[in-house]
C-alpha cells in the first residue's frame, strides 16, 4: 500500500497568513492526489483534485501543486473559516490512503 | 442538492453483524462508483470499499476484506455495507461518499454524507 505522510501535524497561524502543508507519498503517485478540509464533527470537505485543480466552489485562496511523490496544500490570506484539519489522499490506485492530518489552529 | 444520508449504525458485541445503509438523492446514482469509508474518534480517515456503477468488481481494504461486503440497489438509489464478525477495531464513524475525479483506477471522493457510528464492545 501507498503510505501517505502529512508535514506538520499541526500547526498555528493567524488570520491573514500564508500557510503550506506538505504531503509526501511513499511512491510515486503522479498528479493523483486530493486535498480534503475537516471541520469537528463533520464530514471531510472535497478541496483540490488531481494535485492543483480546484474543486467547485472552494475559495481561490486555496491551491495545490507538485507531483509524483511530493505535494503541497498552500492557503493565502487564511480566514477564520479555514481552521480546520486537512487531509491528503492518494488516488493512483486501490486501496488509496490519506495522510494523518494536519490540524491548522488558530495563534 | 447532492445529498447522502447514512443509517443503520449502533452498539454491537464482538463477533456479530450489522447492515448500514447510505441513500442518495440529487445525482445520477446508477452512474457512479460509491464508497465507503470510517473514521475512529480522534483518528484519521480510513478507505474501506468501493463499488462500480453497475455493482462489479468492487475493491476492499485489507482489514475488512472476507468481513464486509459492499452493495447497492440502483433502483433505490442506496448503498450498503455489510459488516460480519465485527470486531472492537472496526468501532468507527462510518461514512458513505459518491466518486469524483477519477485515475482509471480509484477516485476521489467529492460528497460524502454525515456519518453512522457503529461501535462495537462487550
Amino acid at each position: 500500500d501507498i503510505q501517505m505522510t502529512q508535514s506538520p501535524s499541526s500547526l498555528s497561524a493567524s488570520v491573514g497568513d500564508r500557510v503550506t502543508i506538505s504531503c509526501r507519498a511513499s511512491q510515486d503517485v503522479s498528479s493523483w492526489l486530493a486535498w480534503y478540509q475537516q471541520k469537528p464533527g463533520k464530514a471531510p470537505k472535497s478541496l483540490i483534485y488531481a494535485a492543483s485543480n480546484l474543486q467547485s466552489g472552494v475559495p481561490s485562496r486555496f491551491s495545490g501543486s507538485g507531483s509524483g511523490t511530493d505535494f503541497t496544500l498552500t492557503i493565502n490570506n487564511l480566514q477564520p473559516e479555514d481552521f480546520a484539519t486537512y487531509f491528503c489522499q492518494h488516488y493512483n490506485t486501490y486501496p488509496i490512503t490519506f495522510g494523518q492530518g494536519t490540524r491548522l489552529e488558530i495563534k | 442538492q447532492v445529498q447522502l444520508v447514512e443509517s443503520g449504525g449502533g452498539a454491537v458485541q464482538p463477533g456479530t453483524s450489522l447492515r448500514v445503509s447510505c441513500e442518495a438523492s440529487g445525482f445520477t446514482f446508477s452512474s457512479y462508483p460509491m464508497h465507503w469509508l470510517r473514521q475512529a474518534p480522534g483518528e484519521g480517515l480510513e478507505w474501506v470499499a468501493v463499488i462500480s456503477p453497475d455493482g462489479s468488481p468492487h475493491a476492499y481494504a485489507d482489514s475488512v476484506r472476507g468481513r464486509f461486503t459492499i452493495a447497492r440497489d440502483n433502483s433505490q438509489n442506496t448503498l450498503y455495507l455489510q459488516m460480519k464478525s465485527l470486531r472492537v477495531e472496526d468501532s468507527a464513524l462510518y461514512y458513505c461518499a459518491k466518486e469524483g475525479h477519477s485515475s482509471g483506477k480509484a477516485g476521489t471522493l467529492d460528497v460524502w454524507g454525515q456519518g453512522t457510528m457503529v461501535t462495537v464492545s462487550s
